[in-house]
């Protein structure tokens, strides 16, 4: 069955670190790539995408992505954390052709430390 | 502020009751998503409907069942509730069913059953 590995379940940082969380997909075909956030209360927020061209994808909030096929993975990037950006985050898959339905991963949880 | 509303908020009720959580999607979204989310399981699609249709199914229980009406409203209907029903349930949806198809999510409805 298609899977969605988040390593790491619980990251602390300083303001100004550098982020970096690990996602890997276990489906062979074609997918879509995807990364939401979920701050502290509220619904889940889409960060950026991937379908398909320059694997490295740029999102919001100064968030990147890059999609390495050969890996099979799609980390998410910031090169400096602000305490705004505590919250959990998701890697979510969808494969091509079969429907929309999003396969999560099991969530990051972020705390940045003022 | 996704577009997407869900009511109730909350709902506290007890083993063995019946519920309905409702989704109202995006304005011109044809297609609603249902999505569980707890501490075991992580997040979860459950079931996709289009344009009154069911789409796809995921890991829902026979205990639980949906429908999309006219309107593009959807209910999730659960039945029987049991302890590890407690979770929140997240509604999405997209304009159309393509995996290209971004997904934008409600707020949520937070399930207790005690």
């Amino acid at each position: 069955a298609q899977s969605v590995s988040q390593h790491n379940h619980h990251v602390i940082l300083s303001e100004a670190a550098s982020l970096e969380l690990g996602c890997n997909y276990s489906y062979g075909g074609t997918v879509n790539l995807f990364w939401y956030v979920q701050y502290p209360g509220q619904h889940l927020q889409l960060l950026l995408k991937y379908f398909s061209g320059d694997p490295l994808v740029k999102g919001i909030k100064g968030f990147e992505a890059e999609f390495i096929k050969s890996k099979f993975s799609f980390n998410l990037r910031k090169p400096s954390v602000q305490w705004s950006d505590t919250a959990e985050y998701f890697c979510a898959v969808t494969r091509l052709n079969a429907g929309n339905m999003l396969t999560f991963g099991g969530g990051t949880r972020l705390m940045v430390k003022p | 502020d996704s577009g997407v509303t869900q009511t109730p908020k909350h709902l506290i009720t007890a083993t063995g009751q019946r519920v309905t959580l409702r989704c109202s999607p995006r304005s011109g979204d044809l297609s609603v998503y249902w999505y569980q989310q707890s501490l075991d399981q992580g997040l979860q699609f459950l079931i996709q409907y289009y344009n009154g249709e069911e789409r796809a199914k995921g890991n829902i229980l026979e205990r639980f069942s949906a429908q999309q009406f006219p309107d593009l409203h959807s209910e999730l209907n659960l039945s029987s509730l049991e302890l590890g029903d407690s979770a929140l349930y997240f509604c999405a949806s997209s304009e159309e069913t393509g995996s290209s198809y971004e997904q934008y999510f409600g707020p949520g409805t937070r399930l207790t059953v005690t």
